[in-house]
């Protein structure tokens, strides 16, 4: 009954380093999404895959990139990171072509950039 | 104009007490609203969803929507301290492919004992 898993759960980097956050979903869920929560700022979408083999950006997709690995695995990278990323990262999965788009969320990614 | 408006709190109410949490919202074609409960250092969690306006109840929980006042709430009776959370609103197009949900920064409530 695992839904959403992320992984690390927390993580510590440095300015200008790089690092992956990976995510995977067993509900056999079509879409998948990053996004961050920041204090003040509410959710973000950074990007969103609609389906396998599709990708695209959301509202602050700057400094980021991602890949669809399969219909399980949505990964996010930062290639140099900043410390405006120190954030929160959630990962989230839904099913829209079932008209209701709930999404479905996992436990987070605690980001600190130094 | 912010597409969902939501007061952030902090909300503070004795056990017991009814809570009244809101939002507002500008865009007239969304059709699905959602809450999603968000305890402290966890993922937020669906809480309720409807469609269109009217009244949904779940237990202690009701959701209302009111889209010709673009207004949607959530009533939570007899509060607990397990209801200490951040609550937030979420609403989405109609139709396969609505691919976005879009979200109120979210109310921190506390229920003390």
């Amino acid at each position: 009954n695992a839904g959403v898993t992320q992984t690390p759960k927390f993580q510590v980097l440095k300015t200008g380093q790089s690092m992956t956050l990976q995510c995977a979903q067993d509900m056999n869920h079509n879409s998948m999404y990053w996004y961050r929560q920041d204090p003040g700022m509410g959710l973000r979408l950074i990007y969103y895959s609609a389906s396998e083999g599709t990708t695209d950006k959301g509202e602050v997709p700057n400094g980021y990139n991602v890949s669809r690995l399969n219909k399980r695995e949505f990964s996010l990278r930062l290639e140099s990171a900043a410390p405006s990323q120190t954030s929160v990262y959630f990962c989230a999965s839904s099913s829209p072509d079932l008209a209701k788009n709930i999404q479905y969320f996992g436990a987070g990614t605690r980001l600190s950039v130094l | 104009q912010k597409e969902v408006e939501q007061d952030p709190g902090p909300l503070s109410v004795p056990e017991g007490a009814i809570v009244s949490l809101n939002c507002t919202y500008s865009n007239s074609a969304f059709q699905y609203f959602m809450w999603y409960r968000q305890y402290s250092r966890k993922g937020p969690e669906l809480l309720m969803y409807t469609y269109s306006s009217g009244n949904k109840e779940d237990g202690r929980f009701t959701a209302q929507v009111d889209k010709s006042s673009k207004y949607i709430s959530l009533f939570i009776r007899d509060s607990q301290p397990s209801d200490s959370a951040t609550y937030l609103c979420a609403m989405s197009l109609s139709g396969a492919g609505s691919y976005q949900l879009t979200f109120g920064k979210g109310t921190k409530l506390s229920v003390i004992p």
